[in-house]
């Protein structure tokens, strides 16, 4: 089974800051690699599929990277409206679909 | 625009089965790229992908939870079945259903809470 390690798993930034976030996978897994936005009490919403790709209607203000076992996530300038929780997610042809812990992202 | 909307009971007894549907409304049920997914979320703790399944019966499984899942569609009805057995306090989430393409869940139900309680 895939493995995916999410860090932090809490951050406080101000507003206007850059937030990234990393997703590390147990093995190689291309860019298999999909990101989330989850509010309280919401259903996950996704942002960032094949680890850097914005989907349709998503800020550009958000952004992904990496490859390989190795992704970031990044919030160029943190929005009040971004208070949530950002999960990583891996897919691949086994298949499998796996998610990381969460990082809660708080307004300091 | 694409609606999920899961339902069933929202209290199942331990050792018991929890059964789960979801109608899709809005969109292509018999999308060929498309397969339909179970994700759920224990309170306070994160997202878990439980399995998915092709509109023609083709499944995938969580290896951590295969032993005790069953998928089901019906694609008369637009719909598909979740069914987890011998459930105990641990199953209890919030069961969302989603749409799973190539891996990547991009419309998500509102998510129906199940509690396992005697």
């Amino acid at each position: 089974d895939i493995q995916m390690t999410q860090s932090p798993s809490s951050l406080s930034a101000s507003v206007g800051d850059r937030v990234t976030i990393t997703c590390q996978a147990s093995q190689d897994i291309s860019k298999f690699l999909n990101w989330y936005q989850q509010k309280p009490g919401k259903a996950p919403k996704l942002l960032i599929y094949d680890a850097s790709n914005l989907e349709t209607g998503v800020p550009s203000r958000f952004s992904g990277g990496g490859s390989g076992t190795d992704f970031t996530f990044t919030i160029s300038s943190l929005q009040p409206e971004d208070i949530a929780t950002y999960y990583c997610q891996s897919y691949d042809n086994l298949p499998d679909r796996a998610f990381g812990q969460g990082t809660k992202v708080e307004i300091k | 625009q694409l609606q999920l909307q899961e339902s069933g009971p929202g209290l199942v007894k331990p050792s018991e089965t929890l059964s789960l549907t979801c109608a899709v409304s809005g969109g292509s049920f018999t999308s060929p790229v498309h397969y339909w997914g179970w994700i759920r979320q224990p309170p306070g703790k994160g997202l878990e992908w439980i399995a998915s399944i092709y509109y023609t019966g083709s499944t995938l499984y969580s290896p951590s939870l295969k032993s005790r899942v069953t998928l089901s569609v019906d694609t008369s009805r637009s719909q598909f079945s979740l069914k987890l057995n011998s459930v105990t306090a641990a199953d209890t989430a919030v069961y969302y259903c989603a749409r799973d393409w190539r891996g990547s869940f991009d419309s998500w139900g509102q998510g129906t809470l199940v509690s396992v309680s005697s």
